[in-house]
């Protein structure tokens, strides 16, 4: 059965560091998603992308974060100066095609912890 | 703005017995969908259940069923026949479009 994969599985980088976490979603989803769980913290959403473009961001997603579908496979969450509290579990998602009729597929996360 | 609420942070159940985990939200909306997600240990999240707001009737996924009260805004999770692999964290989830927005889960023990 096709699954949504995540790399690295964890990660822990610097305060200030750039980190980039990447995701491969099911080969013919159309919608893709970016969720984070503080640890014992609910998961928040951070962005949807649709068609080469953000479709709708939260308001945690500011100005250090990023998206990219760099090629037709790689969906990547980009954060520029990491700070400390950002560290979490960071989810990627993907849907078919109109999303919430169709099941989001979660990714199996990245840890990310930020010394 | 929407919320989800959860207000139980823990539950426990027999094996074998039934549970019933509960969920309650807000909005302004008419058409939406509610989700049950279970995230184990290992934090991947797993869908259980679905709901279409606009269909009365409750749905069921094998052991698992749901009681939604479109007027009374809630949306429960019923366990039959507890087993020790339904031991995790539960999330209820809305979603009008898109977005799925969490309540801040319950943890569910399973006792042998």
């Amino acid at each position: 059965e096709p699954e949504v994969t995540q790399t690295p599985s964890h990660q822990v980088t610097q305060m200030g560091q750039e980190v980039i976490l990447r995701c491969v979603p099911i080969s013919n989803h159309l919608y893709f998603y970016w969720y984070r769980q503080i640890l014992g913290q609910k998961v928040e959403f951070l962005v949807s992308f649709y068609n080469n473009e953000i479709s709708e961001k939260s308001e945690i997603f500011d100005d250090q974060f990023s998206v990219e579908r760099p090629d037709g496979s790689n969906f990547t969450l980009k954060i520029r100066s990491t700070k400390l509290e950002d560290s979490a579990m960071y989810f990627c998602a993907s849907t078919r095609r109109e999303p919430t009729i169709h099941e989001q597929y979660f990714g199996p996360g990245t840890r990310l912890t930020v010394t | 703005a929407q919320t989800v609420t959860q207000s139980q942070p823990e539950m426990s159940v027999q094996e074998a017995e039934t549970v019933t985990l509960s969920c309650t939200y807000d909005t302004s909306e008419s058409d939406y969908y509610l989700f049950w997600y279970k995230q184990p240990p290992s934090r991947q999240m797993i869908l259980v259940i679905r709901q279409e707001a606009y269909k009365q009737q409750n749905a069921t996924e094998n052991r698992f069923s749901v009681n939604f009260q479109k007027a009374a805004k809630s949306f429960s999770l019923k366990i039959s026949d507890s087993q020790l692999g339904d031991a995790a964290m539960y999330f209820c989830a809305y979603s009008p479009w898109g977005k799925l927005t969490f309540g801040k889960g319950i943890t569910l023990s399973v006792r042998p």
